[in-house]
């Protein structure tokens, strides 16, 4: 199974775009990377996620390096609201049963006024 | 409201007590999972269920066990509580085809005495 590795904390300035890396450099060629985030007392929430292309809505941008070994999240113009643990997750397979997903620690992102 | 209801919010349980973590979607998302998360571990995967009528094991399933009679509903049981399922419940669902964009319920913060 992949593993990730993140910081442990960021900080960012409201309105300015946060940058979020992540690390995986054993992903495997069929293997997407998905990104949540948990705001204090709330269930997660997904995010995005790519496989090998980058990726935006209206959460967020990913961006994924062409060897597939890093990327990172881009959240445009951060809010205080955007406080938050980000968990960047490599889907595991495992038995044939693809449902499953595998949370680290996280980074936690502090956006200050 | 769309989405996952959790019940109870909170809970204090006396060790050896039988519990039963309720979880109930609308979203008729096919797959459900029940994490865990405790401080410093990240979440964990205690059983996920890919389709009514099937259940797997996650990371951590002992002293654990859920059902899945019908697409709405994924209990979770704990027959004898122990003071190590001190913990915060997360439920999840996720639709078919889109596997690794979970919902999460808003927990349910169980401690057992």
């Amino acid at each position: 199974d992949a593993k990730t590795t993140q910081p442990t904390s960021m900080d960012c300035a409201e309105g300015r775009a946060a940058n979020l890396p992540c690390n995986h450099s054993t992903i495997s060629g069929n293997e997407y990377v998905y990104w949540y985030r948990q705001i204090h007392s709330q269930g997660p929430q997904y995010i995005i996620h790519g496989l090998k292309n980058n990726e935006t809505n209206e959460m967020a941008s990913l961006i994924i390096t062409e060897d597939r070994k890093s990327s990172t999240l881009i959240l445009p113009h951060a809010t205080l609201r955007d406080t938050a643990v980000y968990y960047c997750i490599v889907r595991v397979w495992s038995g044939g049963s693809n449902y499953k997903l595998t949370f680290g620690k996280g980074t936690l992102l502090t956006v200050n006024p | 409201i769309a989405g996952i209801t959790q019940a109870p919010t909170s809970q204090i349980l006396a060790a050896g007590r039988r519990m039963t973590l309720r979880c109930t979607q609308d979203m008729r998302h096919n797959a459900m999972y029940w994490y865990r998360q405790d401080l410093g571990l990240g979440l964990r995967l205690i059983h996920y269920s890919n389709t009514a009528g099937t259940t797997g094991k996650g990371e951590v399933p002992d002293g654990y066990s859920v059902s899945r009679a019908n697409t709405d509903d994924f209990p979770l049981t704990l027959a004898s509580a122990v003071p190590s399922q001190t913990s915060v419940y997360f439920c999840a669902s996720s639709v078919e085809g889109r596997a690794g964009e979970l919902f999460f319920g808003e927990g349910s913060r169980l401690t057992v005495l």
